[in-house]
């Protein structure tokens, strides 16, 4: 399986902190995706990346990606209690249109 | 509102009664899938189809079917569900394959399936 990992499992900030995620895969990749999941809800999409990109932004959000290391980082700048949810890094297989999801990470931001 | 709807949103049944888990997508997307979200084992996806009458096997196939009659709709259906199909299910659709890949998904509410 692909399935990536998400490191840490589990991680607790102050509120203005910033919180650093990270993902490791598998295999070789068309483009990786964050999203983001409030206790027992839907996903909701935050960022792609594509294979060929090393950086994007958005809103307080940064992510990396090193193909070579098969692993990603997602950052999100001045935490806000609202952040609390579980994060989760999905990739797409080079090869087809299977989708896999990484363990997540679950983000408590305290006020 | 552009959204994915799943019914029922919870069910609690016996082994072996079947049942059908409802999804539905009002944005005209071509690629929706199904996933199971277990405790410590993140979403691992079930199936998967890219158009009408296309459908592929995901990680976790075994135990489950789907059909594609109508670009809107993409039941699951447990033929004969089991205990170890317990689970918090998610339908998600997503536009045409961006090149190179699959976008962004569109995950609906989720549907809470016990067996007992």
């Amino acid at each position: 399986s692909q399935q990536g990992e998400e490191d840490p499992q589990a991680l607790s900030i102050q509120e203005g902190e910033n919180a650093t995620m990270n993902c490791s895969y598998k295999t070789s990749i068309n483009n990786l995706q964050w999203y983001r999941q409030n206790s027992g809800r839907g996903l909701v999409h935050l960022i792609l990346i594509r294979s060929n990109e090393r950086e994007k932004h958005s809103g307080r959000l940064r992510v990396t990606l090193d193909t070579s290391k098969k692993s990603s980082s997602l950052l999100i700048t001045a935490s806000r209690a609202a952040d609390t949810a579980s994060y989760f890094c999905a990739t797409d297989a080079w090869y087809g249109n299977q989708f896999y999801f990484g363990t997540g990470t679950s983000l408590t931001v305290i006020p | 509102e552009a959204q994915v709807t799943q019914n029922p949103r919870y069910l609690i049944t016996v082994t072996g009664k079947k049942l059908t888990v409802t999804c539905s997508q009002n944005m005209n997307h071509e690629y929706m899938s199904w996933y199971r979200q277990d405790p410590g084992l993140g979403l691992r996806q079930i199936y998967y189809s890219m158009n009408v009458e296309v459908t592929d096997k995901g990680d976790v196939p075994e135990g489950y079917k789907v059909s594609r009659k109508e670009k809107r709709n993409f039941p699951l259906i447990l033929e004969s569900p089991s205990p170890n199909q317990t689970s918090l299910y998610f339908c998600a659709s997503s536009p045409s394959s961006i090149p190179g890949g699959v976008g962004e998904l569109f995950f609906g509410e989720g549907s809470r399936l016990t067996v007992l």
